[in-house]
């Protein structure tokens, strides 16, 4: 039971232009998110985070928009550059009392120089 | 500052063996958590410990235990390996015990191959 989907294994973007990654939950629980960024053989690095009660948060390059009511999340990347190139992952966390994240299968972006 | 540093960083081990990892959290942090990564998924919850204490615990079977140290440090122990124990495993510190607003920082992971 995937509680947490990323559709999209793969995505390729040029550089300079806006990525968009996208993750999708189920479980309404939910009600913070996290995106991290993994680089092969290193551990998976934090990137942004959103609270269910907002529906957009920004960090310099990187915004998240989260949909309620879709139960829809995205990362943006702008502009993005080759450095972005790496597996992200989607992460949720529900009031449990823990700090249990349950992840999505990520996403390897490719930045097309 | 150090972040979260896990060791040994490579192993290989057979069938039906024992395997202790080890995570060194951030200096005051006082929560850790271990995920088990398989190739082409995303990390899986095992455990969460907070204060010594078990916070949480994943669907692993009993094999799998784990430990947190009056330092911090925590151990992550699986016995009677089998061949799809084979992952990276994660180990995370964070300063609080519960998510809402916080940050979970990854050390590099320990590559576990059962053979």
């Amino acid at each position: 039971d995937q509680q947490v989907k990323q559709n999209s294994p793969s995505l390729s973007v040029q550089e300079g232009r806006i990525s968009i990654l996208n993750c999708d939950y189920t479980n309404s629980m939910f009600d913070y998110f996290l995106w991290y960024k993994k680089y092969p053989a290193e551990g998976p690095t934090f990137l942004i985070s959103i609270s269910s009660i907002k529906d957009k948060n920004e960090d310099g390059r990187f915004t998240v928009f989260l949909n309620k009511s879709a139960k829809h999340l995205s990362l943006h990347i702008v502009p993005s550059q080759p450095g972005d190139s790496a597996v992200y992952f989607c992460a949720a966390s529900g009031d449990s009392g823990n700090e249990k994240l349950t992840f999505g299968t990520g996403t390897r972006l490719t930045i097309i120089p | 500052d150090a972040g979260v540093t896990q060791s040994p960083t490579h192993l290989i081990k057979t069938r039906g063996q024992h395997v202790t990892l080890r995570c060194s959290p951030i200096s005051g942090h006082k929560s850790v958590s271990w995920y088990q990564q398989v190739l082409g998924q995303g990390p899986q919850f095992i455990f969460q410990y907070y204060e010594k204490e078990e916070r949480g615990r994943g669907n692993f079977p009993d094999r799998f235990s784990a430990r947190q140290f009056p330092n911090y440090s925590s151990e992550l122990n699986v016995n009677a390996l089998l061949l799809g124990d084979s992952a990276l495993y994660l180990c995370a510190s964070s300063p609080a015990g519960t998510i809402s607003g916080n940050t979970i920082y990854f050390g590099e992971g320990s590559w576990l191959t059962v053979v």
